[in-house]
């Protein structure tokens, strides 16, 4: 089965909207980190988060290991925030990092 | 600036063909993956090198052999060519394979098209 669960699959925003994105871990984890895509482009690393609760701008990461659950907040969605959210986790005991199919974000305007 | 250089960008191939994509990071980072991402499937890894030497696999066909002549070098080779090898390949890095404390950071990507 899958070990990363995410959810929403995909979310439609107006523009100024909040969005919330919800990663899950089927098995125990080392740590965790939430990766951008543009379509057809490349995965820039947005959080590294082991646990606790990062911000960066209108981007907030809360990562709670024991419950092996992550979530993404964006606040004030832009248009540019458009594009796909993947969580990745690194899985105890080894160093494979696992990704999630995605969340795939459309902010219109 | 990409610190990480995938080549080509794009490419298409014939089944039963053989093709070589190119990675290089300029991040002085010393293990380096490959990552395969087709259709509505997740990221998935295949191999990890540190040091050039392989670290782990993840039952990839031995058809897909990666090469490291470098430290900051790391090749894949893909011999007889199926169309299922459709697929972005990602090639990313990090500074160590302690991953609990490393960022992954990736590469745009080799798009492969098998007719």
């Amino acid at each position: 089965g899958q070990q990363v669960q995410q959810s929403p699959t995909s979310l439609v925003l107006q523009e100024g909207e909040n969005a919330e994105l919800q990663c899950n871990f089927s098995t125990s984890l080392n740590s965790m980190q939430w990766f951008y895509q543009r379509p057809g482009g490349s995965l820039i690393s947005v959080f590294y988060n082991p646990s606790g609760t990062k911000q960066s701008g209108r981007l907030t990461s809360t990562t709670v290991i024991k419950e092996r659950r992550s979530s993404l907040h964006i606040s004030s969605s832009q248009i540019t925030d458009s594009g796909t959210y993947l969580c990745a986790m690194e899985r105890s005991n080894t160093n494979k990092v696992v990704f999630g199919t995605g969340t795939r974000l459309q902010v219109l305007p | 600036d990409p610190k990480i250089i995938q080549k080509p960008k794009y490419l298409v191939a014939v089944t039963g063909s053989e093709k070589i994509l190119i990675c290089e990071q300029y991040l002085g980072h010393n293990a380096m993956y490959w990552y395969r991402q087709s259709a509505k499937k997740p990221l998935e890894f295949m191999f990890s090198y540190s040091y050039q030497k392989l670290m782990d696999n993840q039952t990839a066909s031995s058809r897909f052999q990666p090469q490291s002549s470098k430290k900051n070098h790391l090749d894949l080779q893909i011999t007889a060519l199926k169309p299922d090898d459709s697929a972005t390949y990602f090639c990313a890095s990090s500074q160590g394979t302690e991953l609990s404390n490393e960022r992954l950071f990736f590469g745009h990507g080799t798009k492969l098209s098998v007719l």
